[in-house]
């Protein structure tokens, strides 16, 4: 069955370093998204990417943040400056021509 | 302000007594309801998809219901490895690429 798959599925990075989180997104589906989830807090949603553009972006997404399909099979997320309020699980979804969408296992980003 | 609110926070169970998890929301225009199983430290797990008032959906021991104000994940004989926290998320019209708007979880636990 196919999955989305994301690495590293642990990183662990100094304040004011970049990190780039990778996801493989499932191979026919078009429209891509990025998650957070804070420990102990609610799943929430950074961004959606479709036709090589970000389609919409939340208040979280600042200019610190960066997303890039490389090639066909990538994408990624990119953190240009971390902080510590930026620790959290990241999740990387997709979905196709049906309106669900898949989610990775994450990436446990730990900011030091 | 979209808002999706979950109760219990915490359910407890002794397998094979049956239960309902609520998903209370307020969305000007709803695309879809979701729901999501999470185990710790892993990906939201796609369950179920919901558009209309009235509408039903079943897998297993699972059984999603809406209606205008709510849904319901009602867990019929549940087993130990029911165990895990279970998200409702909601997706409005408004907005073209439909991010997910997630509850905090109820965290269900199973006892044998």
């Amino acid at each position: 069955e196919p999955e989305v798959t994301q690495t590293p599925s642990h990183q662990v990075t100094q304040m004011g370093q970049e990190v780039i989180l990778r996801c493989v997104p499932i191979s026919n589906h078009l429209y891509f998204y990025w998650y957070r989830q804070i420990l102990g807090q609610k799943v929430e949603f950074l961004v959606s990417f479709y036709n090589n553009e970000i389609s919409e972006k939340s208040e979280i997404f600042d200019d610190q943040f960066s997303v890039e399909r490389p090639d066909g099979s990538n994408f990624t997320l990119k953190i240009r400056s971390t902080k510590l309020e930026d620790s959290a699980m990241y999740f990387c979804a997709s979905r196709g021509g049906n309106n669900e969408q898949f989610f990775g296992p994450g990436t446990r980003l730990t900011v030091l | 302000e979209d808002q999706v609110t979950q109760s219990p926070e915490a359910l407890r169970l002794q397998e094979g007594e049956s239960s309902s998890l609520n998903c209370s929301y307020t969305v000007s225009g709803l695309r879809g309801l979701f729901w999501y199983r999470q185990d710790p430290g892993k990906g939201p797990e796609f369950l179920f998809t919901l558009y209309s008032a009235g509408e039903e959906k079943e897998k297993e021991r699972l059984k999603a219901t809406l209606t205008k104000k709510e849904s319901f994940l009602h867990i019929t004989a549940p087993k130990p490895e029911d165990s895990a926290t279970y998200l409702c998320a909601v997706q409005a019209w408004r907005g073209g690429y439909n991010k997910l708007i997630f509850g905090a979880g109820t965290r269900l636990a199973v006892h044998p």
